[in-house]
């Protein structure tokens, strides 16, 4: 599959559940993000890696853990969730800006649809 | 503070009427601006932005900076513009990354 990859589709969880979202891009990149989208607020960034260093947490709570073992995958690791957390999890990718004004396009992912109990 | 707002929730015209989506924006810095558009059960996708100065599907933005402003128009809606948009300010940048401010988005909705 090309672009941007996100499984699973849709996450039911209980509070005490642990689990895991999976992003995997096939575009080469060398960036790759994680965002949240509620219902009543805009699409927010979580996470960004940079060679799979990560270079911002954007005050996400503890209960979020990400992980980026290479360039083409991202995961976000889950724990102890509360049902506020329930939203629209979206992961992009994009190259790196190293040199010239034109910044780089994110590809976004069909997102996993996380609902907690 | 770094903020995107897009005050219209909700967008109805009809078909080969003109359109204007709101965008205005906070930001200290140099702006960079996007507009970014999800189809109906498709990913959200870039549309366009203020740099290349470009127009996509017929569409166009202009940055007014007196005005913090990057509205989007298109002069005669077609019913495949019926979308969710999504205006965004490239927020700064850590490490060759660009952090993205969202703004709520607006629900297009283009009448036959």
């Amino acid at each position: 599959e090309t672009g941007v990859t996100q499984t699973p589709r849709h996450l039911v969880m209980g509070m005490t559940n642990k689990k895991s979202l999976k992003c995997e891009q096939h575009l080469g990149h060398n960036a790759m993000y994680w965002y949240k989208q509620s219902a009543k607020k805009p699409l927010e960034l979580m996470f960004v890696y940079s060679l799979e260093e990560r270079v911002e947490n954007n005050s996400v709570p503890s209960r979020f853990s990400p992980e980026c073992p290479n360039s083409s995958h991202l995961f976000l690791h889950l724990h102890t969730l509360q049902p506020e957390d329930s939203a629209l999890y979206l992961c992009a990718s994009s190259q790196l800006r190293t040199s010239g004004y034109h910044r780089n396009e994110q590809f976004f992912g069909p997102g996993t649809r996380l609902t907690v109990l | 503070a770094q903020r995107v707002t897009q005050p219209e929730k909700l967008l109805s015209v009809f078909k080969g009427a003109p359109v204007e989506l709101k965008c205005n924006y906070s930001y200290s810095g140099s702006p960079e601006l996007f507009w970014y558009v999800q189809y109906s059960r498709q990913r959200l996708q870039l549309l366009l932005r203020h740099i290349s100065r470009e127009s996509i599907k017929g569409f166009t933005a202009d940055l007014n900076k007196g005005e913090t402003s990057f509205h989007l128009k298109k002069p005669f809606a077609q019913e495949e513009d019926s979308a969710m948009y999504y205006c965004a300010l490239a927020g700064g940048e850590i490490q060759g990354a660009q952090k993205l401010v969202f703004g709520q988005g607006t629900r297009l909705t283009i009448n036959p």
